[in-house]
C-alpha cells in the first residue's frame, strides 16, 4: 500500500512570494490533516478535511494561507504572501476512519520550505 | 485546552542500555495518548498508542508506555536500546470531540550510540 506522497520536498522562496504544497493521501482515506512544523517545535495542526470539507481550520492563518481538497482526495496548501516565520516543514497526513479520536494518523515526508 | 510537556530535547543514550523518554500532559478531560516516531527523512510513523483498558502499552519493536493518571503522565521505556532506535520521539494527545485534533509536545531527539 502507497503511503501518504507529498511534494515538492524541499522550497526555497523569498519573503512576499507565493507557494504551493501538494499532498496525495493513503487511498480510500477521508480524513485529511496539514501540519505546520517549526524547527525546534512539534507539529502543530492547521487545517483538518473530512472529505472535501474542512472540520477544523482554527489554527489556519487565514489572512495568508489557503487549503482546498478537491473532489476528497488531493489537497494542496497554498502561502501568499510568505513570511520569514513561514519557514518550517509542512507535514500532510491522512486517516481512515471518519476522522474519529482515536484513528491512527499516516504521515508524509513532509515539504521543508525556506522563506529568505 | 490540552498540552503537552517533553522535558528532554535530547537524550543520549549508549547501545544495549535501557531509556525512558518522558511525557506529562495537561487536560480537564479524558484523554488518548499517543506516541510518534520519526526516523530521519521520514514522516512521523505512530509507535503505540493508549485508548482505554491496560495501562501498559507495547509496540511491535520493544517499546512500552504505561499510562499513569495520578501523575498525568506517559513515558515512553525501552530495556535495551538498539542503534537503529535513534530517532526523534514526539508524544502526543487527543480528546473525545467526535474529531482527532492531535496536540504534540516538542520531541525528545534519542541519540544510540556504540
Amino acid at each position: 500500500e502507497a503511503g501518504v506522497a507529498q511534494s515538492p520536498r524541499y522550497k526555497i522562496i523569498e519573503k512576499r512570494q507565493s507557494v504551493a504544497f501538494w499532498c496525495n493521501p493513503i487511498s480510500g482515506h477521508a480524513t485529511l490533516y496539514w501540519y505546520q512544523q517549526i524547527l525546534g517545535q512539534g507539529p502543530k495542526l492547521l487545517i483538518q478535511f473530512q472529505n472535501n470539507g474542512v472540520v477544523d481550520d482554527s489554527q489556519l492563518p487565514k489572512d495568508r494561507f489557503s487549503a482546498e481538497r478537491l473532489k476528497g482526495v488531493d489537497s494542496t496548501l497554498k502561502i501568499q504572501p510568505a513570511k520569514l516565520e513561514d519557514s518550517a516543514v509542512y507535514l500532510c497526513a491522512s486517516s481512515g476512519k471518519a476522522g474519529g479520536s482515536t484513528d491512527t494518523q499516516y504521515f508524509g515526508p513532509g515539504t521543508r520550505l525556506t522563506v529568505l | 485546552a490540552q498540552s503537552v510537556t517533553q522535558l528532554d530535547s535530547q537524550v543520549p543514550v549508549f547501545e544495549e542500555a535501557p531509556v525512558e523518554l518522558r511525557c506529562n500532559y495537561s487536560s480537564s478531560v479524558s484523554v488518548y495518548l499517543f506516541w510518534y516516531v520519526q526516523y530521519p527523512n521520514q514522516g512521523l510513523q505512530l509507535l503505540l498508542k493508549y485508548l482505554s483498558g491496560s495501562t501498559l502499552v507495547e509496540s511491535i519493536n520493544g517499546f512500552e508506555a504505561e499510562f499513569n493518571k495520578s501523575q498525568t503522565s506517559f513515558h515512553l521505556r525501552k530495556p535495551s536500546v538498539h542503534i537503529s532506535d535513534t530517532a526523534e520521539y514526539f508524544c502526543a494527545v487527543s480528546v473525545d470531540t467526535g474529531f482527532q485534533k492531535l496536540v504534540f509536545g516538542t520531541g525528545t531527539r534519542l541519540l544510540v550510540s556504540p
